[in-house]
This record gives structure tokens, sequence and C-alpha cells, in this order.
């Protein structure tokens, strides 16, 4: 049974720090990985989503990074601002469908 | 292009009720999957529709069934409500069989009391 973790469960930086958020897998044999924000009371925003084949993917201060052999992922923050404050989740799609097995988030707080 | 839509926004019922949650997907996207979120268990996984067919399901009870019609719309159905049933419950839209980008939409909060 696929198992997902993320790495702080909550994490407070100064505006304009770049930083890091991390995802570990216990079953490499993913078929994709998506990272998502969600804000209170909110659903998922996609931000990124890395096929098994791929080692990359960036969008604009975004980058996340796949090593399925390590069953990790990070999710890169560059310039972080207070808009960026929220929850981060990463999920795992499998070989079965579109199900996916989510982290269980890491709270962002950007401080101006 | 619409986003997924769910409706309604709010819910609140009674212990023993039975709900119903609606979700059209984008435009052209034929899979549709269910979400369960609350503080203790995070986010998990419900069931999955493509084609008007389940393909998966995840470990929950009998209570929680749903299904999907030709226009590729979903409903989810939860009967003899339990104050646990308590959450947001989110829909994800997907292109088409596997592998491809979750869309999600805002979600039903259910508050069951």
């Amino acid at each position: 049974k696929q198992e997902v973790t993320q790495i702080p469960a909550a994490l407070s930086v100064p505006e304009g720090e770049n930083l890091v958020l991390n995802c570990s897998f216990t079953d490499s044999a993913i078929y994709n990985l998506q990272w998502f924000r969600q804000d209170p009371g909110k659903g998922l925003t996609s931000l990124l989503l890395i096929q098994s084949s791929q080692r990359e993917q960036t969008s604009g201060r975004l980058n996340a990074s796949l090593d399925k052999s390590s069953g990790r992922s990070t999710l890169y923050i560059a310039a972080s601002q207070p808009g960026d404050s929220a929850t981060y989740l990463c999920a795992v799609g499998g070989n079965a469908g579109n199900m996916l097995t989510f982290g269980g988030g890491t709270r962002l707080m950007v401080k101006p | 292009k619409a986003g997924v839509t769910q409706t309604p926004r709010y819910l609140i019922k009674t212990r023993g009720q039975q709900v119903t949650l609606s979700c059209s997907p984008i435009s052209g996207h034929r899979s549709v999957s269910w979400y369960q979120q609350t503080p203790g268990q995070g986010l998990q996984f419900l069931f999955e529709y493509f084609s008007e067919t389940q393909r998966n399901k995840g470990n929950f009870p009998g209570r929680f069934s749903g299904r999907q019609f030709s226009n590729s719309r979903s409903e989810m159905n939860v009967s003899t409500l339990e104050l646990g049933d308590s959450a947001l419950y989110l829909c994800a839209s997907s292109l088409d069989a596997g592998g491809t980008e979750a869309f999600f939409g805002q979600g039903t909060r259910l508050t069951v009391v």
C-alpha cells in the first residue's frame, strides 16, 4: 500500500526566502506525481505534474523534482511571497486509473 | 473554459439522513474521482468513475456510493449519515483513463449534526 509523507508539516519563512518542501513515498512503482496548493476551506489548485519518466518540471517560481528510485520529490519555491502562504500537498498516482494517494501536506506561511 | 463545478457548496444534515453531492467535470473530461478531506485523516480516495463505470474504490463503507452519467457528470451519495461523515468532499476531473492531470473543484462542505 502506497504511503506518502510530507516534511515539514508546517513552515514559516520571511518574504523573499527560497524554500524546499519534501515529499516521500514508499512504493516507487508510480505513474506520476502531482503537487497541489490548497487555501483554507478551498479546493486544490494543481501546480505541477511530473510523469514517472521525467526528472523535473518548472512553472514560474516553482520547480518540482522527482527521484523515483529513492521515493522522493521536492518542490522548490524561489523568492517566496506572502501570497504563497497556503498548504502544499503532494499526491502520487499509481497504475490504477487516476486514483491519487496524498501526503498530509505542508502548511506554509510567508511573513512580510 | 469552465472548471470543475461542485454543488452544493455547503450542506447541513442530521444524523441518519442521506445526502447527494454533484460534480460536473471540465468539458471533455471523462474521469471523475471523489475524495474526503478531514482534519484527522487528510485526503482519502473514495472512488473513480470513467465512462459511467466505477474503476477504483477506496476503503469506505457501503454507505458511500456514486455514479456517473453519460455526460460525465457524477454524483455521490452517503446514506445513514454519521457524525464522522462531516468533511470536505472534493471532486477531481481528469481527461482520460489514467496518468493525466487532476483538476479539483471547490468542494462541498458537509456538516452532520
